[in-house]
C-alpha cells in the first residue's frame, strides 16, 4: 500500500511569485486536507477536499486555492507569494469525510519565498 | 474559539524515567481529539483518537486520556526512540483540526 506522497520536496521562490504543490493521496483514500506548518508551530489547516468539492476551508486569503482531480490526486496553489508564506505544507489523506477519520500525512513540502 | 494548548513546550527525560505531556482544549462540539507524533523534517504520524471524556486508549509505552478539559499522553519508561514533537488536535463544529504548538521530548540514554 503506497502512502501520501509530495512534490517537490523543496522548492525556494521570491516574493510576487506563484507556486503549485502537489499531493498523490493513499490508495483508497476520497478526501484530502492541505496544512501549513511554520517552524516551531502547529499545523494550521488551510482546506479540505471530499470527491473533487471543497467542504472545508480555514482563515487563509482566497490566494490560496486548490484543486482535487478524479484520482483523488490534489495540488496547492499560492499566488502573490509573501515571505510569511514559508513554511511546511503538508497533504493529509483520509477514506471519509467525518472529523472523525483517521488521517494520514505526507511528508510535506518544505517552501522558502525570498 | 477552539483552541488548543500544550504543555510543556519542551521535556528532557531520562531513559525509563516515566511522564507526562498536557493537551489543554476548548471547543464547540468535540467530535474527537487526536495525538500525533512528528519526527524532524516529517510529517505528522497518527497515534490515538479519542471522542469523548473518560476514554483511554494504549499503544506501547503511551497511554492517552481525555477529560472533558484536556487530555494527558502518558510515557512510561521512554526510550531515546520516542524523542520527537507530539501534537495534540482537536476537532469540533467548525468541522477542521485545530492543533497545538507541540511538546518537543527529548529522552536521553
Amino acid at each position: 500500500e503506497t502512502g501520501v506522497t509530495q512534490s517537490p520536496t523543496h522548492l525556494i521562490k521570491t516574493r510576487g511569485q506563484q507556486v503549485t504543490l502537489r499531493c498523490s493521496s493513499q490508495s483508497g483514500h476520497n478526501t484530502v486536507s492541505w496544512y501549513q506548518q511554520a517552524l516551531g508551530q502547529g499545523p494550521q489547516f488551510i482546506f479540505q477536499y471530499y470527491r473533487e468539492e471543497e467542504n472545508g476551508r480555514g482563515n487563509f486569503p482566497p490566494r490560496f486555492s486548490g484543486l482535487q482531480f478524479p484520482n483523488y490526486s490534489s495540488e496547492l496553489n499560492v499566488n502573490a507569494l509573501e515571505l510569511d508564506d514559508s513554511a511546511l505544507y503538508l497533504c493529509a489523506s483520509k477514506s471519509g469525510s467525518s472529523l472523525g477519520d483517521e488521517q494520514f500525512f505526507g511528508p510535506g513540502t518544505r517552501l522558502t519565498v525570498l | 474559539e477552539d483552541q488548543v494548548t500544550q504543555s510543556p513546550e519542551a521535556l528532557r527525560l531520562q531513559e525509563g524515567e516515566s511522564s507526562s505531556l498536557n493537551c489543554s482544549y476548548t471547543v464547540s462540539g468535540l467530535r474527537g481529539l487526536f495525538w500525533y507524533r512528528q519526527d524532524p523534517g516529517k510529517g505528522p504520524e497518527f497515534l490515538f483518537t479519542l471522542y469523548s471524556a473518560g476514554e483511554e486508549k494504549e499503544k506501547e509505552r503511551l497511554k492517552a486520556t481525555l477529560t472533558k478539559k484536556e487530555s494527558f499522553l502518558h510515557i512510561t519508561a521512554p526510550k531515546p526512540e520516542d524523542s520527537a514533537t507530539y501534537l495534540c488536535a482537536v476537532g469540533g463544529a467548525t468541522n477542521k483540526l485545530i492543533f497545538g504548538t507541540g511538546t518537543l521530548l527529548a529522552v536521553q540514554p
